[in-house]
């Protein structure tokens, strides 16, 4: 079956640092990407998504790439701040299904 | 746009009762609405979906007598936790989607809190 393997959190950052978090994916078929942000307290907001191979998804300065080669779709921020902590989902829905697999999630930390 | 609206929020009440927790889709029609249940730092858990005007469909594992679904219209959706005990508490979250092309969105979730 499908699933989704994210990079195990938290990650822990200074405002102004690089940022990856890594996703890989298992799915039949050619499946739609997505990251998902999860602010504390709330639900899940979609962040990008990207539909084909070579497509990059981008939204607030974060951005991943749908790598079919390496089944990869890391995110990435140039210089992240203090409001981006939060947990990131990475997720993805193949075939004909409007469910989405899920992560387990990643947690961000960004210190001052 | 794609305001997906869940209520209430935040929910503390005493072992027995039972709890309704409403998600709305306020600016679209929603076909197919989800409920989802995630235990901290874990991720989200499919629990059922649901169709306006059909029977939910359940995950397995997922008690459909004591997760009580019903989605009335195309904007509103229901779970009700009938009898609610400590090990129900958790955070639940509805999502809603036009269609099966379109991206699922979600509402801010309810923390159910037994005590």
């Amino acid at each position: 079956g499908d699933s989704v393997t994210q990079m195990e959190g938290p990650v822990t950052l200074s405002e102004e640092a690089f940022l990856t978090i890594n996703c890989t994916y298992t799915a039949t078929g050619y499946p739609s990407l997505f990251w998902y942000v999860q602010y504390p307290g709330e639900g899940l907001q979609l962040l990008l998504k990207a539909t084909k191979a070579d497509d990059k998804g981008s939204n607030k300065g974060f951005e991943a790439t749908y790598r079919k080669e390496t089944t990869s779709f890391h995110l990435e921020k140039g210089s992240v701040q203090v409001s981006d902590s939060a947990v990131y989902f990475c997720a993805l829905i193949s075939g004909g299904s409007y469910i989405p697999t899920f992560g387990r999630g990643t947690s961000l930390i960004v210190h001052p | 746009g794609a305001v997906v609206s869940q209520h209430p929020s935040w929910v503390i009440c005493k072992s027995g009762t039972s709890v309704k927790i409403e998600c709305r889709s306020l600016d679209f029609q929603a076909t197919t609405m989800f409920w989802y249940r995630q235990f901290p730092k874990q991720s989200l858990m499919l629990m059922a979906t649901s169709n306006e005007g059909s029977k939910a469909t359940y995950e397995q594992g997922v008690e459909k007598d004591k997760f009580l679904i019903n989605h009335a219209s195309l904007t509103l959706s229901t779970l009700t936790v009938t009898s609610a005990h400590p090990e129900d508490s958790s955070f639940y979250i509805c999502s809603a989607t036009v269609d099966s092309n379109q991206p699922q969105h979600f509402g801010d979730g309810t923390r159910l809190s037994i005590l």
